[in-house]
């Protein structure tokens, strides 16, 4: 158990500038998850897949973001035409199957727009 | 809608004393809760979840909550605070019946004082 892992750790971007952030989970877990942090803040649910089906978006997720988890083993966040807005700590989260599975975060991937 | 309320955003204990933090949830469900620690520029860490069984939940590092119905509470407990356990504690909730994703408290960073 190698534990999630997310690149970058940091990004520093202009804004409008598109950026990509990337997960790996826990291999044998088929949930995955994206919530988004800003300072002070608790982790906001963004989006989640079972395998490579994206099951749930929340209303954060605006028409600039994407999520893709083409094979369903590592994910991709994209986001476009960064704002300043974005600018906060994105976790990434994987489970096993079952609805009382504990999430396993990986260390973030931390956005900063300039 | 579930919803947790973590009171007190910051707590201050000297070492060696009790740690409480407080966490109330409200869910139309029977839920299943959580609590996490963050420590800075990391992801988080699960201390302990309560999934329906004992209503008194051990977790790691001497960390324990117990699940009260009648008060909608998941409080953690510590007997003696160590330096190390200074970090931001959050409580999160998700329900049984298919969706998992978490929600989380605002927090409470929790100070140590030697």
């Amino acid at each position: 158990d190698t534990g999630v892992s997310q690149d970058p750790r940091h990004k520093i971007t202009k804004r409008g500038q598109n950026v990509t952030f990337r997960c790996d989970p826990i291999s044998e877990h088929n949930r995955l998850y994206w919530y988004r942090q800003t300072l002070g803040q608790g982790p906001e649910f963004l989006t989640y897949f079972q395998n490579e089906a994206q099951l749930e978006k929340s209303r954060l997720l605006s028409d600039r973001f994407s999520a893709e988890r083409p094979k369903g083993s590592f994910s991709t966040l994209e986001i476009q035409r960064t704002e300043q807005g974005d600018s906060a700590m994105y976790l990434c989260a994987s489970s096993g199957e079952g609805s009382n599975q504990p999430q396993h975060f990986g260390d973030g991937t931390r956005l900063s727009i300039l | 809608a579930q919803s947790v309320t973590q009171l007190g955003s910051h707590v201050s204990v000297s070492e060696g004393a009790l740690v409480l933090l407080r966490c109330n949830y409200s869910s139309s469900v029977p839920p299943y809760l959580f609590w996490y620690v963050q420590y800075p520029n990391q992801g988080l860490q699960l201390l302990l979840k309560y999934t329906s069984a004992a209503t008194l939940v051990k977790g790691i590092n001497g960390f324990e909550a117990e699940f009260k119905k009648s008060e909608t509470s998941f409080h953690l407990t510590k007997p003696s605070a160590h330096m190390r356990d200074a970090a931001e504690y959050f409580c999160a909730v998700s329900d049984r019946f298919g969706n998992e994703k978490l929600t989380f408290g605002t927090g409470t960073r929790l100070t140590i004082i030697p």
